[in-house]
Formats: C-alpha cells, sequence, structure tokens
C-alpha cells in the first residue's frame, strides 16, 4: 500500500525549533518529488516547500524562506522538514505529499502531523 | 505567491450540479495547464480529485470534471450526493516546482 506517515508534530515556543518527519512506503520514493503543505487550524491550505527526486531542486514559500529547511534521505525512503524561528503564524497541521513527474500534481497525502507554536 | 480566488461557499441539492470558480493571474493558473483539485472533509488528508486541469485520477467518479478559461478554472460536480459535502481547493502550479492553492470553498449539500 502506498502510504506516507508524518511524525515530529509538538508544542513549541515562538523562536524554538522542530524537526518534521514524513515515511515513504509502498513506492519507489527515489523517483518522486515531495512537497510539504501546512493548513493553520480552520484555514486552507498552505504550499510550504518542494524537492525534487534527487534533491537538486528545492523551493520555498516566501512565507518559510530563510527558516524551514526540506531534505530528504532515500536510503530511509523519508522527508524532513526542519523549522527554526518558529512564529504563532506556523501554527498548522502539516503534510507531507507526492508529486509524480507525470503529473503536476499532489497525488498521495499524509495523515498531517500538528505543529503548535505557543508561550 | 497571493492564494487563488475561490467562492467561500457554494450549495446545490442532490441530484443537481454545481460549479467551483478559481481565478488567478498569468503567473499561475493562466500560465500553466497545472490546475488540479482537492476534497477534504472534515479532520481528513485532502484527497486528488482532478489533475492538469481536466484529468480525473483513478477512482474519481466521472461526476466530477475540470475546465479552464484565461485565468479561471472551473470544477463542476454533477449529480450531487450527500457525501460530495466538504470542502474544495484548487492548487496551480505558480513557476518551477512552486505551488499556490485557492483559499478553499465549502460545498454544501442541500
Amino acid at each position: 500500500e502506498v502510504q506516507l506517515v508524518e511524525s515530529g508534530g509538538d508544542l513549541v515556543k515562538p523562536g524554538g525549533s522542530l524537526r518534521l518527519s514524513c515515511a515513504a512506503s509502498g513506492f519507489t520514493f527515489s523517483s518522486y518529488s515531495m512537497n510539504w503543505v501546512r493548513q493553520a487550524p480552520g484555514k486552507g491550505l498552505e504550499w510550504v516547500s518542494s524537492i525534487s527526486h534527487s534533491s537538486t531542486y528545492i523551493y520555498y514559500a516566501d512565507s518559510v524562506k530563510g527558516r524551514f529547511t526540506i531534505s530528504r534521505d532515500s536510503a530511509k525512503n523519508s522527508l524532513y522538514l526542519q523549522m527554526s524561528s518558529l512564529r504563532a503564524e506556523d501554527t498548522a497541521v502539516y503534510y507531507c505529499a507526492r508529486r509524480p513527474a507525470a503529473i503536476d500534481a499532489f497525488d498521495i497525502w499524509g495523515q498531517g502531523t500538528m505543529v503548535t507554536v505557543s508561550s | 505567491q497571493s492564494a487563488l480566488t475561490q467562492p467561500r461557499s457554494v450549495s446545490g441539492s442532490p441530484g443537481q450540479s454545481v460549479t467551483i470558480s478559481c481565478t488567478g493571474t498569468s503567473s499561475d493558473v493562466g500560465g500553466y495547464n497545472s490546475v488540479s483539485w482537492y476534497q477534504q472533509h472534515p479532520g481528513k488528508a485532502p484527497k486528488l480529485m482532478i489533475y492538469d486541469v481536466s484529468q480525473r485520477p483513478s477512482g474519481v467518479p466521472d461526476r466530477f470534471s475540470g475546465s479552464k478559461s484565461g485565468y479561471t478554472a472551473s470544477l463542476t460536480i454533477s449529480g450531487l450526493q450527500a457525501e460530495d459535502e466538504a470542502d474544495y481547493y484548487c492548487c496551480s502550479n505558480a513557476g518551477s516546482y512552486t505551488s499556490v492553492f485557492g483559499g478553499g470553498t465549502k460545498l454544501t449539500v442541500l
């Protein structure tokens, strides 16, 4: 079964750091670009970051640029999001999502992990 | 990276059709044939319903269809069913590997 499972969400103080993980299974992880998408409580979806299959291309939303770092480890079939200088507005459910090369869309999503930034 | 514009809510009765619009700019919707639509039920992860403007993934009912004209993409759901009640989000390529979502539309089946 094709599956993405996020972990690492937690309650963190403003200015703090956190690392999210996304474990992939059921498909050839190294063949797909991967993304992080977040959703603040009661709000819409916001694209956060993407990484190409070989890690050559990495992009960030302006709202997180310079504070978040996306990475992947194909040996561990895992995607990561290192978050630093966290702000209250970063509070959200963070989803990892797969993007196939053949279609420009996110075809598989994880269940999400909650990040709360509060003092 | 401004969000695409969607109506906040739409509604329809069972069996009817509804259309949800998604308006962007020449830098996103108007510049690429890469609009996708996602369905999200409360507390659940989004589900891909339409990709590349009008293509349906395997398993998505043909009641769901997509189109685009200029800077506006549309999702049409025909033969509304109770289980279609959900939030719907459009998404567009905004250059290279970046993406932008719409603000979301709540569909109510009356």
